[in-house]
């Protein structure tokens, strides 16, 4: 079946600017996460929704982050106002459920995001 | 706070035998995860530990120990391809918090 999809692969911003960045979770899938890789170093958490609602954004940096997931599938990760520093990968992950049993986390190929 | 720590790189001949440690001080423990993450790729599961002991998938083996904070993944009968980053990862509730991986290369 289908894995976790993110789009784009690939976006080069300029500083300043305005990104969305979308995952496409595994069907069926209510938990969702969004992570932050820096080169070198392991994920980030940033954001977990459990069905549409963001049940923990304690990861996120700042307020020029903002996370959706309207209809408790999709998700778009947006930041404002882009820095040099937001250069990283940003992977999405889903599971079944969030807070108990095995919940393996199934993660995305990521969106390569560099900001000029 | 969370502090994970595992070794930055390791380097091993094909067929041979590898280990890679983790330690770990968090302020919860649901499980502990391996992940594999190939160059450019997304992090892809390896083994889930949550009782003590060895939990053992074909050429991988997975040992937690919760009172040392300790976890090690061995990889056995090395392999080219199983040249790639593996991260720690322990989970509280539904977060993982990961370390930053150990590099392993693996020569002919």
């Amino acid at each position: 079946g289908a894995g976790v999809s993110q789009t784009p692969s690939n976006k080069v911003t300029e500083k300043g600017k305005y990104v969305e960045l979308r995952c496409d979770p595994i069907s069926g899938h209510t938990a969702l996460y969004w992570y932050r890789q820096s080169l070198g170093q392991g994920p980030e958490f940033l954001i977990y929704f459990q069905g549409t609602g963001a049940a923990d954004d304690s990861g996120l940096p700042n307020d020029r982050f903002f996370a959706v997931r309207p209809e408790g599938s999709v998700s778009t990760l947006k930041i404002q106002r882009t820095e040099r520093g937001d250069s990283a990968v940003y992977l999405c992950a889903s599971s079944s459920h969030g807070t108990s049993g095995y919940n393996e986390q199934f993660f995305g190929p990521g969106t390569r995001l560099t900001v000029l | 706070g969370q502090n994970i720590d595992q070794p930055t790189e390791m380097t091993a001949t094909e067929g041979a035998i590898v280990q890679i440690n983790c330690t770990y001080q968090t302020s919860g423990f649901n499980g502990l995860f391996w992940y594999q993450q190939h160059a450019g790729e997304a992090p892809t599961f390896l083994s889930y530990n949550v009782l003590d002991g060895l939990e053992e998938k074909g050429r991988f083996s997975s040992f937690l120990s919760r009172s040392k904070g300790y976890s090690y993944l061995l990889l056995k009968e090395l392999q080219m391809k199983d040249s790639a980053s593996y991260l720690c990862a322990v989970r509280h509730d539904y977060k993982l918090s990961f370390g930053a991986g150990t590099t392993v290369t693996v020569r002919a």
